[in-house]
């Protein structure tokens, strides 16, 4: 029951894009294409922005898209904008139970 | 519309139990795997229990195996996580949610705070 591995913080200024790394294990990321996202502002319950590795829910801008290579997944924003800077997490389906990373906090400059 | 709405948080002494419960609407409650995640203060996320459709299959983090019970009655549509000998590390927002890991719902979260 390991966590997922994140950077703590990255940035980028308005425009640019950057990416958020998630690395696991052969059992969890790896074994699994039950990879999602989440934004999460302060005080708010979290954001679905990812699902299933790749996939946008409804309503998702399109600036947002999300790969899976081996045991690392990744999210990456294009276009930022003041209001991506948040808290982002990475999820995994590990089999019987269920796994987050630490958590990237992304400052827009 | 999928719905989740937590309840049952609060303050409670160090030794001491809640119950937390979630109500669930706008899906098949029944024929989803559902879950409880929690959050510290000032901290991650982090996945504390689910259970199976029809509750013939619970898993735990370990932190709190032995401790926390999830259940669930599929005829109220009600998730519930109760909880035993608190601890001042399980003060966290817990969020009742589906799919957590898949195509995920979440509620608001109810905050339990465990202090003398």
């Amino acid at each position: 029951q390991s966590a997922l591995t994140q950077p703590a913080s990255v940035s980028g200024s308005p425009g640019q894009s950057i990416t958020i790394s998630c690395t696991g294990t052969s059992s969890d990321v790896g074994s699994y294409n039950l990879v999602s996202w989440y934004q999460q502002h302060p005080g708010k319950a979290p954001k679905l922005m990812i699902y299933e590795g790749s996939k946008r829910p409804s309503g998702v801008s399109n600036r947002f898209s999300g790969s899976k290579s081996g045991n690392t997944a990744s999210l990456t924003i294009s276009g930022l904008q003041a209001e991506d800077e948040a808290d982002y997490y990475c999820c995994s389906y590990a089999g019987s139970n269920v796994v987050f990373g630490g958590g990237t906090k992304l400052t827009v400059l | 519309e999928v719905q989740l709405v937590e309840s049952g948080g609060g303050l409670v002494q160090p030794g001491g139990s809640l119950r937390l419960s979630c109500a669930a609407s706008g899906f098949t409650f029944s024929s989803y795997w559902m879950s409880w995640v929690r959050q510290a203060p000032g901290k991650g996320l982090e996945w504390v229990a689910n259970i199976k459709q029809d509750g013939s299959e619970k898993y735990y983090v370990d932190s709190v195996k032995g401790r926390f019970t999830i259940s669930r009655d599929n005829a109220k549509n009600s998730l519930y996580l109760q909880m035993n000998s608190l601890r001042a590390e399980d003060t966290a927002v817990y969020y009742c949610a589906r799919d957590v890991a898949g195509r995920g719902y979440w509620g608001q979260g109810t905050l339990v705070t465990v202090s003398s």
